[in-house]
């Protein structure tokens, strides 16, 4: 089965804690996304990558970090120095950047995080 | 001014209502655009793209409008199951980097 995974689907946080997110796909994309959506409103970019050991800050990089050692992998980190975690996190994949007609992005079923 | 805007709604329409949805975008650079629609605590899901004057599929048509800078979405023959949110996306251009509107609420109801 192709498709984006995303884990955990829940995850609770104590505050100063950093946390984790996994976002896997065999979709053979190259580029991934991390978004953060908050109730009621749009998706707004975090993170993204084109291409393996490369990656780019979105609109709301501050507190958070990503890694991208493996074409397939992308994790997220949210770090203490994030003042307001606590959202809908999505991550997402396109085969081709910048291309029109490849660069569709298709979306994991992303997780919610919690900060207690 | 946002770079991407959506009417909100909601949008209250009964089953077999014809409704539609605008989406203006402040970059006429842009290149692509595309419809997701997005269930209560779901990821968003593709519903059409849009790269040139327009698309249809099935149900739904998508229109682009460059001079006005704006793509709609026109829902036909309307089913309880389109209740959803629908957000709008725009590649501004360069690296893949979709801009998102707020979404619009759609309620279909008996």
């Amino acid at each position: 089965d192709g498709g984006i995974t995303q884990s955990p689907k829940y995850l609770f946080r104590k505050e100063g804690q950093n946390v984790t997110l996994s976002c896997e796909q065999n979709l053979n994309h190259d580029a991934m996304y991390w978004y953060r959506q908050d109730p009621g409103q749009g998706l707004r970019l975090i993170y993204y990558s084109q291409i393996v050991n490369d990656f780019q800050k979105g609109d709301i990089a501050e507190g958070y970090s990503v890694s991208r050692e493996k074409k397939e992998s992308f994790p997220l980190t949210v770090t203490s120095a994030q003042k307001n975690p606590t959202a809908f996190y999505l991550c997402a994949s396109s085969r081709e950047a910048g291309m029109p007609s490849t660069d569709t992005q298709y979306f994991g079923p992303g997780t919610r995080l919690t900060v207690l | 001014r946002k770079e991407v805007e959506q009417d909100p709604g909601p949008f209250n329409v009964p089953e077999g209502a014809t409704v539609a949805f605008n989406c203006t975008y402040s970059n006429s650079a842009s290149q692509s655009f595309f419809w997701y629609r997005q269930d209560c605590r779901k990821e968003p899901k593709l519903l059409m793209s849009v790269y040139s004057s327009g698309n249809e599929d099935g149900r739904f048509t998508a229109q682009l409008n460059r001079a006005s800078q704006y793509i709609s979405l026109l829902i036909r023959d309307s089913k309880l199951s389109d209740s959803a949110t629908y957000l709008c996306a725009v590649n501004p251009g360069g690296y893949n980097k979709l801009i998102f509107g707020a979404g619009t609420r759609l309620a279909v109801h008996p």
